[in-house]
């Protein structure tokens, strides 16, 4: 069965303080891991999605990274409109059908 | 570019009552994906189409519940004889999966949800 472990749960930083958030997952032949944001009350937003170990791609103050057996989500010198949840997300292969299965997320929040 | 969208957004109903959502897909978009998400957890996968065949149901859709595409645009998802327990956000998403020099690519987009509160 498809698992996906985020942490920390929550996240206090104070605006300009970087940081990392952890997906770690474990999956029968991974098709895809995928990065959200979601806002009180507010359907998910995507970000991105990594195909490969080794895959890095950014977005303003967010990168995320892969390796086989875990993704991070780097933060660079947060702003208060970073503060959201973020949630992890893999895919299996086709044959598992087209299901995310999703972490629990962490509760960032960024003090100014 | 419109996104997916939901209705109602919010919906509070009795106990034993039937409810009815609605979802509508980015348009061209051949997958329909229905999620539902409690407080302080992750989406939780329901069931999926592909145009109008309904190709995978989680254990998690009881025989309360009924998913419907009939023309492989809009999407209907109906809880039957509602129970406490059935109050959570309920998440549509749509994708339209590609695949390119052997690679496979099905991003999902989530519509804002419908909020579901049984009483």
């Amino acid at each position: 069965e498809d698992q996906v472990t985020q942490s920390p749960e929550a996240l206090r930083l104070q605006e300009g303080e970087s940081s990392s958030l952890n997906c770690s997952y474990t999956v029968s032949g991974l098709r895809g891991l995928f990065w959200y944001r979601q806002d009180p009350g507010k359907g998910p937003e995507f970000l991105f999605t990594l195909y490969s170990a080794g895959e890095e791609k950014e977005k303003e103050r967010l990168k995320a990274t892969l390796t086989k057996k875990e993704s991070f989500l780097h933060i660079t010198a947060p702003k208060p409109e970073d503060s959201a949840t973020y949630l992890c997300a893999v895919q299996a292969s086709e044959t598992s059908g087209s299901r995310l299965t999703f972490g629990e997320g962490t509760q960032l929040t960024v003090n100014p | 570019d419109t996104g997916v969208s939901q209705d109602p957004r919010h919906k509070i109903t009795k106990r034993g009552q039937n409810v009815t959502f609605r979802c509508d897909p980015i348009s061209e978009h051949n997958r329909l994906y229905w999620y539902r998400q409690t407080l302080g957890q992750g989406p939780e996968f329901l069931t999926y189409f592909q145009n109008e065949a309904q190709l995978e149901k989680s254990r998690l859709l009881s025989d309360r519940f009924s998913a419907e595409r009939p023309k492989g645009s809009f999407s209907t998802l109906e809880i039957q004889r509602t129970e406490q327990g059935d109050s959570a956000m309920y998440l549509c998403a749509s994708s339209l999966p590609v695949t390119s020099g052997g690679a496979f690519y099905n991003e999902q987009f989530f519509g804002p949800g419908t909020r579901l509160t049984v009483l």
